[in-house]
């Protein structure tokens, strides 16, 4: 496609219920990043992939958060046991290469995320 | 330690008047800068970045952005506002310790006609 997708746009479950948010990239971007934003607030980085090397998972909040990157491409974020902080937007963004940080990163619409 | 700052959570503007959305920042390298727009429900868009050059750079939807670096700002303007640049407005620059973006809290722009 011509833009970054995530699916489920909306997701509503229950606490303590395991989550899978789904990102697929523009084709060709090797670098991709997810965030979390909360309602009314900036983003917080969570993780990143660049290519075939190890990601950088700096952001994420708790051992519960994880993600992975499948042939370089598709990427899942997993929260398992959630807990209703976790209610948010997370964005997934893809970029070309990350190199010296100045390519422009192209966002998906998101999956809001409510854990009752 | 590296930061960015929108000092303002909003702004209003009457249509047809000029607009400025203020953002500061603080590195310990040369600056990238990156300014983002964010309409309802949706993920957010490029509008426009510094990275070296004319201290004017222009961006898309008619945007363009002041690099100062004495005051080390890069204020987000436009000479005539419309209605539909009503969003949240969000400024990143780039940590030069990993390369990532470091972001602003947003300043949600709102345009009356």
């Amino acid at each position: 496609g011509a833009g970054v997708s995530q699916s489920p746009s909306n997701k509503v479950t229950e606490k303590g219920k395991d989550v899978e948010l789904r990102c697929d990239p523009i084709s060709g971007h090797t670098a991709l990043y997810w965030y979390r934003q909360r309602l009314g607030q900036g983003l917080e980085f969570l993780i990143y992939f660049q290519g075939n090397s190890a990601p950088d998972k700096s952001g994420l909040p708790s051992d519960r958060f994880s993600a992975e990157r499948t042939g370089g491409s598709v990427s899942t974020l997993t929260i398992q046991r959630t807990q209703q902080e976790d209610s948010a937007v997370y964005l997934c963004a893809s970029s070309l290469a990350h190199g010296q940080g100045n390519q422009p990163q192209h966002f998906g619409d998101g999956t809001r995320l409510s854990i009752l | 330690a590296q930061s960015v700052a929108q000092p303002e959570d909003q702004v209003n503007v009457a249509e047809g008047n000029p607009l400025t959305v203020k953002c500061t920042y603080s590195v310990s390298g040369n600056p990238y800068l990156f300014w983002y727009v964010q309409y309802p429900n949706r993920g957010l868009q490029f509008l426009l970045k510094y990275i070296t050059g004319d201290n004017l750079v222009k961006g898309s939807y008619g945007f363009e952005a002041e690099f100062n670096k004495s005051q080390t700002s890069f204020h987000l303007k436009k000479p005539s506002a419309l209605v539909s640049d009503s969003a949240l407005y969000f400024c990143a620059v780039r940590d030069d310790s990993n390369y990532q973006l470091i972001w602003g809290a947003g300043t949600k722009l709102i345009i009356k006609p």
